[in-house]
């Protein structure tokens, strides 16, 4: 149980392009989703968290309008990268947390974006 | 502000041999959950324990153990008997028990590399 999907695994696009992320919760209602930055060789770094049918919270420094966040359900979470630029080039990572759970996040296995 | 110290950036062990993982973390909550997590070379993070800042239980599992010191605030994490699978960065991480705004604080990272 408690396993989170992320679509797609790796993305490639170009500069100046936007790129949507989506995670899904397969086997539970997730009331509360969280993204992470990673960079390489370097640590999750909470980008915003988003609660089902409310704006998200984004973290000092992360901008908002470039990092768009939706969680429209209880089991899916999309984060679109908007104008890409390379310096966006990272590992992204959502995790869920359950309904009724105040601490336990299932993590997603991630999705590498590259943009050229 | 939370924090989670871990001072190891890489640590190479020949197979076999025990190594443990160092942990430090502040915070000036009293309860609060701390976490261990492996993430291999796929990016996936994988669970690891977890552990409430009221129990200050040793844990055993396997080959792996877990020494929670309140009164250091320490939360270690050791290998016996290391094998290549378990070649990994090791996070760990805090987090508070706040109900929705909960978030977790992930340490630096520990990159493992066990060798035949």
């Amino acid at each position: 149980g408690a396993v989170v999907s992320q679509h797609p695994s790796w993305v490639i696009c170009k500069s100046g392009t936007s790129v949507k992320i989506e995670c899904r919760s397969l086997d539970f209602q997730a009331t509360t989703m969280f993204w992470y930055r990673q960079f390489p060789k370097q640590s999750l770094m909470l980008m915003a968290t988003s609660n089902e049918g409310s704006k998200a919270t984004y973290e000092q420094g992360v901008e908002k309008d470039k990092f768009l966040i939706n969680h429209a359900s209880l089991t899916l979470s999309t984060l679109t990268v908007t104008s890409a630029h390379p310096e966006d080039s990272s590992f992204y990572i959502c995790s869920a947390r359950a309904q009724g759970y105040t601490y336990e996040q299932y993590f997603g296995p991630g999705t590498r974006l590259t943009v050229t | 502000a939370q924090k989670v110290t871990q001072a190891q950036t890489e640590i190479s062990v020949v197979e076999k041999e025990d190594v443990t993982l160092d942990c430090v973390y502040e915070t000036r909550d009293t309860t609060y959950y701390l976490f261990w997590y492996k993430q291999p070379p796929s990016g996936e993070l994988v669970f690891l324990i977890r552990r409430n800042s009221f129990d200050e239980q040793n844990e055993i599992s396997g080959r792996y153990s877990w020494n929670f010191q309140k009164s250091t605030s320490s939360f270690n994490f050791t290998i016996t008997a290391s094998q290549v699978v378990d070649s990994a960065v090791y996070f760990c991480a805090l987090t508070q028990n706040t109900g929705t705004a909960s978030k977790l604080t992930f340490g630096t990272g520990t990159r493992l590399q066990v060798t035949l």
